[in-house]
């Protein structure tokens, strides 16, 4: 079974400017979060999407917005990009219904984001 | 709300010898516990994962983890350290007390195994 693929690896973009970021999930997933590594703050939840819903949501500011489509396929904008939005996004896809709470999250390899 | 506690930033242990990665949590509820493991330009892979039973849990790659209830811990452990193990763990820790939640994770433990 092919694992989640995160697209592109990396990604070089200047401040201001947005991006876009895909993540396809294992076969069957239908759960998609969103994760933003960096050194400083560690590994923060941008977001959560079930079966197109977003199902939760972190503490990020408004430039940071998702959306999943029907095949599960996730997507995340950045819009306005600063200076500090330079990290690793992950992506992660759970499998299971709405209420599989035991299950783990499987990550992609994650994109590489640096804005000058 | 939900949080995870990785006291120590690095871990040094030689080869051969057996290693312990602390973690500590917070919750309203019952906890479902996990270890992750990054290797550098990766992603985060899944160890394994406490969710109810034996309080000794066993994972990938000889690895497993105790959990201690009144201790709110759940170390990772593995008798024999190897070269290959050098790596980012992190813990992870889902509350079962309002329903779904999200994964939080704590800020990672570098584990490095000298030859």
């Amino acid at each position: 079974k092919a694992g989640v693929t995160q697209t592109p690896r990396y990604l070089i973009k200047t401040r201001g400017q947005q991006v876009t970021l895909s993540c396809s999930p294992i076969s069957g997933h239908r759960s998609v979060s969103w994760y933003q590594q960096t050194p400083g703050q560690g590994l923060q939840f941008l977001f959560e999407y079930f079966s197109e819903t977003q199902r939760n949501k972190g503490n990020f500011p408004g430039r940071f917005s998702g959306r999943q489509f029907s095949n599960s396929r996730s997507e995340m904008n950045v819009s306005t990009l600063e200076l500090g939005d330079s990290a690793l996004y992950l992506c992660a896809s759970m499998g299971g219904d709405h209420f599989s709470y035991n299950s783990p999250l499987h990550f992609g390899n994650g994109t590489r984001l640096t804005v000058t | 709300a939900q949080s995870v506690a990785q006291p120590e930033d690095q871990v040094n242990v030689a080869e051969g010898n057996p290693l312990t990665v602390k973690c500590t949590y917070s919750v309203s509820g019952n906890p479902y516990l996990f270890w992750y493991v990054q290797y550098p330009n990766r992603g985060l892979q899944f160890l394994l994962k406490y969710i109810t039973g034996d309080n000794l849990v066993k994972g990938s790659y000889g690895f497993e983890a105790e959990f201690n209830k009144s201790q709110t811990s759940f170390h990772l452990k593995k008798p024999s350290a190897l070269v290959s193990d050098s790596a980012l763990y992190f813990c992870a820790v889902r509350d079962t007390f309002s329903g779904y939640s999200t994964l939080t994770f704590g800020k990672g433990t570098m584990l490095l195994v000298s030859p």
